[in-house]
């Protein structure tokens, strides 16, 4: 089983859409919880950075933190073609083994059509 | 600006061969990172470093090789080794433990 699990999709919506990402992991170390946009061919692009459970929102964008399902998500509101990309959710921990590093999902495909 | 400059963009490898990947960042960040990416797999760590002239394997360090004499620079070495270097080649730079990392736009290496 995998550390971090996030679906693949890909996911097809149409514009104005709420669109909503998940993962689960199971680390309960995890305590830095990350989204990143990646276009094609391009490096990750930061999203959203929260710190342990709750909600954090920029914009369009709110991430949600629930560390005691183990289960992150990250919701986008009225939903632009400039959306479409790939979404990948991102956690460490502090101390030990964890530190510094980044555990990834697999990065989940988005498609919103005008 | 600051951020990460990685080079070149596409890197080709004829057989056994080595090839070295540049990643420069003016962050003045402590932390490098190298990751690869294959398709429906995610990101995968390779190697990184917390301070000059240290670094550490990640998870899937072999037929690679890095060096880390300068803060703002930490260069990957693809060797010969590696009998499956296709990939795309992510560096990342963070400030600290439990800091966002942020990325250049990758190397895509292919074979000959």
């Amino acid at each position: 089983q995998k550390e971090v699990e996030q679906d693949p999709g890909p996911l097809s919506v149409p514009e104005g859409a709420i669109v909503s990402l998940n993962c689960t992991y199971s680390n309960s170390a995890f305590q830095y919880f990350m989204w990143y946009r990646q276009y094609s061919r391009k490096g990750p692009e930061l999203l959203m950075y929260t710190y342990s459970s709750g909600n954090k929102e920029d914009g369009r964008f709110t991430a949600q933190v629930d560390k005691s399902s183990k289960y992150i998500s990250l919701f986008i509101r009225d939903s632009q073609p400039s959306d479409s990309a790939t979404y990948l959710c991102a956690m460490s921990g502090v101390g030990g083994t964890s530190y510094g590093k980044l555990t990834f999902g697999q990065g989940t495909i988005l498609t919103v059509h005008p | 600006d600051g951020g990460i400059t990685q080079s070149p963009k596409y890197l080709f490898r004829k057989e056994g061969q080595n090839v070295t990947l540049s990643c420069e960042q003016n962050l003045n960040h402590d932390a490098m990172y190298w990751y690869r990416q294959d398709p429906g797999q995610g990101l995968r760590l390779i190697y990184y470093s917390q301070i000059v002239n240290d670094f550490q394997k990640g998870d899937i360090a072999e037929g690679y090789s890095v060096s880390r004499e300068k803060k703002e620079s930490f260069p990957l070495t693809v060797t010969s080794a590696q009998k499956n270097p296709t990939a795309f080649y992510l560096c990342a730079s963070a400030q600290g433990n439990g800091q966002p990392q942020h990325f250049g736009d990758g190397t895509r290496l292919s074979i000959l």
